[in-house]
């Protein structure tokens, strides 16, 4: 079994609609962290969790919410989807501050 | 100026030949960093950590310089199994974040 799963993994929705993407993870960490991949760029940060408690943007949270329902869950939220935030989306989770990232298997979004 | 710079490539690379590229960073204070494999829309798998004295993995071998900032990636008698999109990591501090080249892409013919 993954040990960062991610749900759905592919996902296609119409603009305006509400879309939740799931991340639990089984080893133990306490950070978590929710990507974006699109084509030429980079993973960019959209929010990451240190702790249950602790609920932290990245560098580009606008349209974008997330919940942290336990030390294994952390779900993002579209509350209201557009079509340029179509991309493919990564959960990660880390040991420590400078230890390195496991990703999950990724969500397929398209907003039509 | 990108935080991350790496050459997007790609490095076309005959089957058992040697790569190198590198990625550049701006934050002097960065503390550890990584390099990472994708194959094409899948997620980021960890390669190897660079440490300062660098270091080996059969045939990988990565090297830190921090003085010029930046770390390297080789890749001696390539597979073509290597084919990947190789991303350079560095975190940004003390405090967990990191910031993610947009990749370099090796690709081996036979």
């Amino acid at each position: 079994d993954a040990d960062v799963t991610q749900t759905p993994r592919n996902r296609i929705t119409k603009t305006g609609k509400r879309i939740m993407l799931e991340c639990s993870q089984t080893k133990g960490h306490d950070r978590m962290y929710w990507y974006r991949q699109d084509p030429g760029l980079g993973l960019r940060l959209i929010y990451y969790s240190f702790d249950v408690k602790d609920i932290n943007k990245g560098e580009i949270s606008d349209g974008y919410s997330v919940s942290r329902q336990a030390q294994a869950k952390f779900s993002l939220s579209l509350e209201s989807a557009i079509p340029n935030q179509t991309a493919l989306y990564f959960c990660a989770t880390s040991a420590g501050a400078i230890e390195p990232q496991h990703f999950g298997d990724g969500t397929r979004l398209s907003i039509l | 100026r990108k935080e991350v710079e790496q050459d997007p490539g790609p490095f076309n690379v005959p089957e058992g030949a040697t790569v190198a590229f590198n990625c550049t960073y701006s934050n002097s204070a960065s503390q550890s960093f990584f390099w990472y494999r994708q194959d094409c829309r899948k997620e980021p798998k960890l390669l190897m950590s660079v440490y300062s004295s660098g270091n080996e993995d059969g045939r990988f071998t990565a090297q830190l310089n921090r003085a010029s900032q930046y770390i390297s990636l080789l890749i001696r008698d390539s597979k073509l199994s290597d084919s990947a999109t190789y991303l350079c990591v560095v975190n940004t501090g003390s405090w967990g974040k990191f910031q993610f080249g947009a990749g370099t892409q090796v690709v081996v013919t036979p």
